[in-house]
């Protein structure tokens, strides 16, 4: 079963704020949602990870629901180099352990100049 | 420096080779990861080493044979693969908490491309 569900893609023009959605319905409360990316020929790369606030870094910002259901990565000002797959994770204790990120299908990003 | 390091880039192999994988980082990371990622799927992971031992491998085939010389090296050598086989090879590492795992950012190398034919 799919722990997170995300739309397949994505367009957004350059410059603009770009919001990506995930939804976790079945989410546990000790389950933290991580973002990752993978550009083109690229292995993926961290963004940002929460719990139950919002948080903000210096890529993303995080907004989580208040019944943690889901969540939205928002990319303030798309640029080109952000067009990229963007993955949404729950992880946990289950499975292989913490160690474990069990990557969905993810959203791919275009971003149109 | 946040980098981990994979060679080759690019590998091309028959299914009677024996070729290896290499992958290294210097971040002082004691957690290593293999994940195979097939065209146009995302990645799933293959073995775990925490602190140069095997803590997890995920039902790969022993075709796969995984070695962790030391903290800064992970290698993945290769054997009889099939043509299915072929596949993007990411190598990740981790900062090791003691207890829960799960606030860890990973860090992938760009990858090694593997054909079989």
């Amino acid at each position: 079963d799919a722990k997170t569900t995300q739309p397949n893609s994505m367009e957004s023009n350059e410059e603009e704020p770009v919001h990506l959605p995930c939804n976790h319905s079945t989410i546990s409360g000790t389950d933290y949602i991580h973002w990752y990316r993978q550009l083109p020929s690229q292995g993926p790369e961290y963004v940002i990870h929460g719990l139950t606030s919002n948080v903000n870094n210096r890529m993303a910002s995080l907004a989580i629901a208040e019944d943690r259901k889901s969540s939205t990565l928002i990319l303030h000002r798309a640029t080109l180099r952000d067009a990229a797959v963007y993955y949404c994770i729950l992880r946990d204790d289950s499975g292989a352990g913490s160690y474990q990120l069990t990557f969905g299908k993810g959203t791919k990003l275009s971003v149109i100049p | 420096d946040t980098e981990v390091t994979q060679t080759p880039k690019h590998l091309v192999m028959g299914m009677t080779n024996k070729k290896s994988l290499k992958c290294e980082q210097h971040m002082g990371h004691r957690a290593m990861y293999w994940y195979k990622q097939k065209a146009k799927k995302p990645p799933e992971l293959m073995f775990v080493y925490s602190y140069e031992k095997l803590s997890i491998n995920e039902s790969v085939p022993s075709r796969f044979s995984p070695e962790c010389p030391n903290s800064s090296l992970l290698n993945l050598h290769l054997h009889a693969l099939q043509p299915e086989d072929s596949a993007l090879y990411l190598c990740a590492s981790s900062h090791l908490s003691s207890g829960t795992q799960i606030q860890e950012t990973q860090y992938f190398g760009p990858g090694t491309r593997l054909l079989v034919l």
